[in-house]
């Protein structure tokens, strides 16, 4: 069964605070995704990779910064939390191929910066 | 640009009933287009997709959806709802002459089933 699971499901930090949100996957899959989902604004795309060490910018990557030093590990880091990053951070996979792939997501981490 | 849109935050329908669940996208290719399910504290699930060939896909839990090319719509449907349909519905969409692997999505639209 295909799995995508990340390090937690709420967390709590302080304005300023560097926080790690981790995400694995199981399915020797090549692409990996940080989204971030608002009420009203659906999923915008803060970053991806296609590759170990690889990274590009999605929509929204200010603030943000990754990490793929294995193949089913993909981290989102914010350098300096600020409450507007409050928010749910979801983390998906998907094969390489010719983009029809779907993705599977992992079941998010709930942010609230104070 | 490459959009979508969903263009009802809520969608009411009693139980029994059908229920569609509207999606159109503007992209300059050709689409790929997907539809997701999210229920309550959970990521989202795929629910069916679009690459080619017929119009209707059929997808999980008995939903399906029909491709309009003229009309640049994917809605969703599903002849007999249940309460458990009751979720946040995303519609994405990605142009295959697109050279990232970017899908654009919708905002969703709240599914409410009524008994």
């Amino acid at each position: 069964d295909v799995k995508v699971t990340q390090s937690s499901r709420y967390l709590v930090k302080r304005t300023g605070e560097k926080v790690f949100l981790e995400c694995v996957q199981d399915m020797d899959h090549e692409n990996m995704f940080w989204y971030r989902q608002d009420p009203g604004l659906g999923l915008r795309l803060i970053y991806f990779s296609y590759d170990v060490k690889m990274k590009e910018k999605g929509d929204i990557p200010e603030g943000y910064s990754v990490s793929r030093e294995k193949k089913e590990r993909f981290s989102l880091i914010l350098e300096s939390a600020s409450t507007n990053q409050t928010s749910m951070y979801l983390c998906a996979s998907s094969l390489l191929g010719t983009g029809s792939y779907e993705q599977y997501f992992g079941p998010g981490t709930r942010l609230t910066v104070t | 640009a490459q959009s979508v849109a969903q263009p009802e935050d809520q969608v009411n329908v009693a139980e029994g009933n059908p229920l569609t669940v509207k999606c159109t996208y503007s992209v300059s290719g050709n689409p790929y287009l997907f539809w997701y399910v999210q229920y309550p504290n959970r990521g989202l699930q795929f629910l069916l997709k679009y690459i080619t060939g017929d119009n209707l896909v059929k997808g999980s839990y008995g939903f399906e959806a029909e491709f309009n090319k003229s009309q640049t719509s994917f809605h969703l449907k599903k002849p007999s709802a249940l309460v458990s349909d009751s979720a946040l519905y995303f519609c994405a969409v990605r142009d295959i002459t697109d050279s990232n692997y970017q899908l654009i999505w919708g905002a969703g639209t709240k599914l409410i089933i009524k008994p």
